[in-house]
């Protein structure tokens, strides 16, 4: 079960900038685990793209960024490009789910 | 270069098993914390078990505990996943991934084995 809700879909044309919130509660974003974010292109496997609240891995352009609050935390794309269509996941950890790595319910970019 | 390469899916039918195995190289397996992860067709992401390094901490979702087994081989950088009493809602692409840090996010998937379970 997902616990950490997300937008279904969020579109913007190449160049823009879109936002993705992932709204969790008390027991996984609130209480202070970290959020991680992943990138899926169709028909491929789950790439990392976001560490530790805000932090990208080798090779992620730095158009990528993130940052977390409270219960919530989100993804920004700024100067949005094609290649950027696909599927974004948060992920944490939630306390009241025994060893739990929670994922979000999935956000589908669009690029116009 | 990390690779991880999942085998062993394929189609059972419903209350069947199967065991996925999940090979590792380019890195030192037996320091790192794996994991399994599903995604049913055309759903999202769903965490399926971890195990530690030395084989001292596992966890299951809910879901498949008392039914699914994760181990691991450190000599043959293997991990593996024993399934049980499959059902239907068990169909998915199953994919492993390494946790850097134990207990953080996921740095290398495999490129997933799928599992379908029908009569």
């Amino acid at each position: 079960q997902s616990v950490l809700t997300q937008p279904p879909s969020v579109s913007g044309a190449p160049g823009q900038r879109v936002t993705i919130s992932c709204t969790g509660t008390s027991s996984n974003i609130g209480a202070g685990y970290d959020v991680h974010w992943y990138q899926q292109v169709p028909g491929t496997a789950p790439k990392l793209l976001i560490y530790g609240n805000r932090n990208r891995p080798a090779g992620v352009p730095d158009r990528f960024s993130a940052s977390k609050s409270g219960t919530s935390a989100s993804l920004a794309i700024t100067g949005l490009q094609a290649e950027d269509e696909g599927d974004y996941y948060c992920q944490s950890f939630d306390s009241s789910l025994r060893g739990s790595r929670v994922f979000g319910t999935g956000t589908k970019v669009t690029v116009l | 270069e990390v690779r991880l390469v999942e085998s062993g899916g394929g189609l059972v039918k419903p209350g069947g098993s199967l065991r996925l195995s999940c090979a590792a190289s380019g890195f030192t397996f037996d320091t790192y914390t794996m994991n399994w992860v599903r995604q049913a067709p055309g759903k999202g992401l769903e965490w399926v078990s971890s195990i530690s390094y030395g084989s001292r901490y596992i966890e299951y979702t809910d879901s498949v505990r008392g039914r699914f087994t994760v181990f691991r081989d450190n000599a043959k950088n293997s991990l593996l996943l024993q399934m049980n009493s499959l059902r239907a809602e068990d169909t998915a692409v199953y994919y492993c991934a390494r946790d850097p840090l134990s207990a953080s996010w996921l740095d290398y998937w495999g490129q997933g084995t799928p599992v379908t379970v029908s009569s």
